[in-house]
């Protein structure tokens, strides 16, 4: 069974703030991927980032990093001078293949606030 | 950018009325996704299809959803009859062989 854990319900931040968003996840795959979704306060799911389990090289996307610990089962994401426009549900996602299905963690609600 | 548009984007209906939910996706994919997100239960996969064949249905509550996909380019789930914990938001997603899902904006349904 696969599990994503999300320990932070809410994030509070003041704008230009870094912050961190935590994901820890389970499986017993020995390849998977794992996503990250942002849903803003319109609803609609917009797809972030995905990373492979055999490539454990963080990412850099402007404000946005994603660092991958395979050795701590984790995929952590921090956004860097955060804005009020990154005010949303932030989800962490687990999947074992590609056309498979995603386990959703149980999302954090981050606030930037001016 | 894959594009899906789901039908209709609110819905309101009273228990033991049926519901229909459409996704039409448009762009090319090979797979099509179910999702429900309940402050309750979160996200979660009801069924999903690759290539118009259900693959993997085992999130479906009950009997009284059924999905169906007779084309690549339309996919229908229907409640029936409707229960007032059927109240979600429904997602559509899609995705090419290789490629991450990609979420439609969702039906908001409310079951009275």
């Amino acid at each position: 069974a696969q599990k994503v854990t999300q320990a932070q319900t809410e994030i509070s931040v003041v704008e230009k703030e870094d912050v961190t968003l935590d994901c820890v996840y389970e499986t017993r795959d020995t390849t998977y991927y794992l996503f990250w979704y942002k849903q803003p306060p319109s609803g609609e799911l917009v797809f972030l980032i995905r990373r492979n389990s055999f490539d454990e090289q963080n990412e850099i996307s402007g404000r946005y990093s994603w660092n991958f610990q395979k050795s701590t089962s984790s995929f952590n994401f921090t956004i860097t001078a955060s804005q009020v426009v990154d005010s949303a549900v932030y989800f962490c996602a687990l999947s074992p293949r590609w056309g498979s299905r995603l386990t959703f963690g149980e999302g954090t609600q981050l606030t930037v606030n001016p | 950018d894959a594009g899906v548009i789901q039908s209709p984007r609110h819905e309101v209906t009273e228990m033991g009325q049926e519901v229909t939910l459409r996704c039409k996706p448009i762009s090319g994919h090979d797979y099509l996704f179910w999702y429900r997100q309940t402050m309750m239960r979160g996200l979660e996969l009801l069924i999903y299809f690759n290539n118009n064949v259900p693959i993997d249905d085992s999130g479906m509550p009950e009997d009284r959803f059924s999905a169906k996909m007779p084309n690549a380019s339309f996919s229908t789930l229907k409640i029936q009859p409707s229960e007032p914990r059927d109240s979600a938001v429904y997602f559509c997603a899609i995705a090419a062989v290789g490629e991450e899902q990609y979420f439609g904006p969702g039906t908001r349904l409310t079951v009275t």
